[in-house]
């Protein structure tokens, strides 16, 4: 079974400018995540959908990131201008069902992400 | 969410057996212990969970407290493969988005 695919693995940007990862999640996974992980802390959720409704996004800074998830399968995370502090991996994720208690979390390897 | 606190660091050597302390003494009822594991430059992987008996799977055990305020997170032969950072993490259930809270975790260092 293919796990949570992302990329790019790797981006360098100058603040102020536009940013986007892409995350591919395990077929037919219904709950797909996106953590943003600043170094030396764990990772912290931006945004859940559940197909291609939001289910909790309370800790995504709206102003500038934006997220979609088109037919219930890919999802691109955008980051419109870009900050320093944003300088973070970008984690995807994908559970089977709802994201209930008890589901486990497939984590993709992560984008890597410098705004100089 | 209800906190969990783990030591900063631990180091075991190989072949050794590693337990992992996690405390968490406002837990609820009805609360799940989740383990995950973050191996270097890779996401989370999930090791195993419980909410109150012990558990065992291929990778780890699970031991939990009488009364739930903590849990060890047993590696019974460390391998240099299990060098990661650990995370305990509580997951209530919340109709809908029963989402991971990591905190800090625990940096396992294996030795040779």
């Amino acid at each position: 079974e293919a796990g949570v695919a992302q990329s790019p693995r790797y981006k360098i940007i100058e603040k102020r400018q536009s940013v986007a990862f892409w995350c591919n999640p395990i077929s037919g996974h219904a709950t797909l995540y996106w953590y943003q992980q600043i170094l030396g802390q764990g990772p912290k959720l931006l945004i859940q959908f559940q197909n291609n409704g939001v289910v909790d996004d309370s800790q995504l800074p709206k102003d500038r990131f934006s997220a979609e998830r088109l037919k219930g399968v890919d999802s691109t995370l955008k980051i419109q201008p870009a900050k320093l502090e944003d300088s973070a991996v970008y984690l995807c994720a994908s559970s089977p069902r709802w994201g209930g208690p008890i589901e486990t979390q497939y984590f993709g390897p992560g984008t890597r992400l410098l705004v100089l | 969410d209800a906190k969990t606190t783990q030591p900063n660091s631990m180091e075991s050597n190989e072949e050794e057996p590693v337990h992992l302390p996690c405390n968490h003494s406002t837990i609820s009822g009805t609360d799940y212990i989740h383990w995950y594991r973050q191996l270097p430059s890779q996401g989370p992987e999930y090791v195993i969970h419980g909410l109150t008996s012990n558990v065992n799977n291929r990778m780890a055990s699970l031991a939990i407290a009488e009364d739930r305020k903590s849990s060890t997170l047993i590696l019974h032969r460390a391998t240099l493969r299990d060098a990661a950072v650990y995370y305990c993490i509580l997951r209530l259930p919340q109709g809908g988005s029963e989402k991971l809270v990591f905190g800090k975790g625990t940096k396992l260092t294996v030795n040779p």
